[in-house]
């Protein structure tokens, strides 16, 4: 079956840097998805990979590594906004988003 | 409007009866897909549709159903409303017509059924 696997929940430092990991298993593999979701609020699109290697964009980063069905997402400099959850979605053979349920992150001061 | 638009943004409903939920966007995208969140699961695909006029199910379409007449409206309805469908349901969309476009989503609805 298809299955993606992430942390429940991780606790970080303000300014600390944090690595959220993510493990997948889907019928072919078109891409890597993460998202941030604040409480209450819509997800919202932070990177995309298809190909090994990472990808940085300002604080955040995403890695991959398609041979060992694996990706993580960097978060540096964290501030108290960073606080969410972050979800990981593994696209399939049909195109479809297989996600994972998220990990909260809560950053202490 | 910008964006993606739900309503309604919550609803108490009671069992059995018949509920329409929409959504509207005005980014001219092709696609748009209905999820639910539910705690401690990842969101699961519904119903989606590749362009309008075409629609297709997903994970878990039992129970809903979903029409597409235009490019931008996506409703979703339930025929007879049952407790397990208490969910938060999010509409989404994506663009020009490359199946790993970025979805965007809708704020959600929070639908409980009693």
């Amino acid at each position: 079956g298809q299955n993606i696997d992430q942390p429940t929940e991780m606790t970080a430092t303000e300014g600390a840097i944090v690595q959220i990991n993510c493990t997948y298993q889907t019928s072919g593999f078109n891409g890597l998805f993460w998202y941030q979701q604040h409480a209450g609020e819509a997800p919202t699109f932070l990177s995309y990979n298809v190909l090994d290697g990472l990808e940085e964009k300002g604080r955040f980063s995403s890695f991959l590594s398609r041979s060992k069905g694996y990706s993580y997402l960097l978060l540096k400099e964290l501030q108290m906004k960073d606080s969410a959850s972050y979800l990981c979605a593994a696209m399939d053979s049909n195109y479809q988003l297989i996600w994972g349920a998220g990990t909260k992150l809560i950053i202490k001061p | 409007i910008a964006g993606i638009t739900q309503a309604p943004t919550s609803q108490i409903l009671a069992a059995g009866r018949r509920m329409t939920l929409r959504c509207t966007q005005d980014m001219r995208h092709n696609a748009m897909y209905w999820y639910r969140q539910d705690l401690g699961l990842g969101l699961r695909l519904i119903h989606y549709s590749n362009t309008a006029g075409t629609t297709g199910k997903g994970e878990v379409p039992d129970g809903y159903s979903v029409s597409r007449a235009n490019t931008d409206d996506f409703p979703l309805t339930l025929a007879s409303a049952v407790p397990s469908q208490t969910s938060v349901y999010f509409c989404a969309s994506s663009g020009s017509g490359t199946p790993t476009d970025t979805q965007y989503f809708g704020p959600g609805t929070r639908l409980t059924v009693l």
